[in-house]
């Protein structure tokens, strides 16, 4: 069964761009993901499907600075030229039949 | 894009049955799987349960199998998740959302407590 592993926690400065993480578990590396914002006391939001060739769609109305990559297992969400509302947590999301499967979140501090 | 809204939460006690209801609205809601996934307080997103556009097909979590069911209903454009047996483990917001590529369309949620 596939399992996604974040990072609890990332932090990065007002202005410069972070990269959030998100790994498949062993024989899962080929599986498309979904990448999730959830502010604090907020339902989620979808900001994008990221295939396992890095090829990305975005929801609407989520801003350039969101964009996605993959290598092998690990799927990853840049954020550039970070802004204070874009503290929040950051979920990973994939699915196969039968399941669906959430990571653990990462809770990104702005500074 | 679509906008869904639940109802239907509220407090129940241990051993207990409470509906959920998701209503649907802005897409062709018979074209999609449809799931509920809930937060525990403090806690990560976990999925519950998801069915197929026609209700053929659902799935579960383990730890609500035999005791939720999720149904749909298209002519109403409306998703429910009926919860029975409830445990204070089940105390979450629970949200139904659209798939496609991941859940592209949330909605803000219900809250369930279960205490006495």
């Amino acid at each position: 069964q596939v399992v996604l592993t974040q990072s609890p926690s990332a932090s990065a400065s007002l202005g410069a761009s972070v990269k959030l993480t998100c790994t498949l578990s062993s024989g899962h590396s080929s599986y498309d993901i979904a990448w999730h914002q959830q502010k604090p006391e907020k339902g989620p939001r979808y900001l994008m499907k990221l295939n396992s060739d890095g090829s990305h769609y975005k929801g609407d109305g989520i801003p350039g600075r969101f964009s996605g990559s993959s290598s092998g297992a690990e799927r990853y969400l840049i954020i550039s030229s970070l802004q204070s509302e874009d503290e929040a947590d950051y979920y990973c999301q994939t699915w196969d039949t039968g399941i669906r499967v959430f990571g653990g979140g990462t809770k990104l501090t702005v500074l | 894009e679509g906008q869904l809204v639940e109802s239907g939460g509220g407090l129940v006690q241990p051993g207990g049955s409470l509906r959920l209801s998701c209503a649907a609205s802005g897409f062709t809601f018979n074209k999609y799987w449809m799931s509920w996934v809930r937060q525990a307080p403090g806690r990560g997103l976990e999925w519950v349960a998801t069915i197929k556009e026609d209700g053929s097909e659902k799935y579960y979590v383990d730890s609500v199998k035999g005791r939720f069911a999720i149904s749909r209903d298209n002519a109403k454009n409306s998703l429910y998740l009926q919860m029975n047996t409830v445990t204070a483990e089940d105390t979450a917001v629970f949200y139904c959302a659209r798939e496609g590529g991941g859940y592209q369309v949330w909605g803000q949620g219900t809250l369930v407590i279960v205490s006495s």
